[in-house]
């Protein structure tokens, strides 16, 4: 079975510091790796997603994730955080094979400061 | 363009009433629907998700039921409300349910059982 790790429930930073939200995941297979973000009563949507290739994926709000394989990672970062990016944010994983199920990490709670 | 409707977005229940929550897609045909629960201060956990119509599949023993009578039509129903079964209940669809596919998410309902 597969199991995510969000090591901080909550992180709060000043406006247009950089920030780090840690994952780790375990898993006996190989895995898809994602970041969904989730804005106040609002639903989750997905921020960016490592499928193959490049272990750095970028999202287009400024994010970046890099999958770390033998330290079974896959940390979110952003170099400089808008109030708006106030959210929830969780990380996921899925087997690379077979039907998809999403099992997700307890979730971040980014909050910014002005 | 694809979307996704669930109602009602808030409701409170008392405990040992029934239960019906609504999620509908517009803008894509068989696709892969899921419900989620996300509790309190903790992460998405996976009830139920369905390739098809009348094809569910539950992934955690609970008071919850699922039924998916028309092609993109997802129902979650309880006959009796527990203290327990409150929380945030998501709905996401996916194309084919590919392990690397992006789950799209619904805005969610918010169940408060008294």
């Amino acid at each position: 079975a597969q199991s995510v790790t969000q090591l901080d429930s909550q992180v709060p930073v000043f406006e247009e510091a950089p920030v780090e939200l840690r994952c780790n995941y375990s898993s006996s297979v190989s895995v898809y790796l994602f970041w969904y973000v989730q804005y106040p009563n609002q639903g989750l949507q997905l921020l960016l997603k490592y499928l193959s290739g490049s272990t750095l994926v970028e999202s287009i709000n400024g994010f970046e994730a890099e999958f770390n394989k033998s330290q079974t990672s896959f940390h979110l970062r952003k170099p400089s955080v808008h109030i708006s990016d106030t959210a929830e944010y969780f990380c996921a994983v899925s087997i690379i094979q077979g039907a998809q199920k999403l099992v997700f990490g307890q979730g971040t709670r980014l909050t910014i400061n002005p | 363009s694809q979307t996704i409707h669930q109602w009602p977005a808030t409701l409170v229940q008392p405990v040992g009433s029934p239960l019906s929550l609504e999620c509908t897609v517009e803008g894509t045909s068989n696709p892969n629907l899921y419900w989620y629960r996300q509790a309190a201060g903790r992460g998405l956990q996976l009830l139920f998700y369905s390739i098809g119509i009348d094809q569910i599949s539950s992934e955690v023993p609970q008071n919850l039921s699922a039924s998916r009578p028309q092609d993109r039509q997802f129902i979650l129903s309880s006959k009796k409300l527990l203290l327990s079964d409150s929380g945030f209940y998501l709905c996401a669809w996916s194309e084919t349910g590919l392990a690397g596919e992006t789950q799209y998410f619904g805005p969610g309902t918010r169940l408060l059982v008294l």
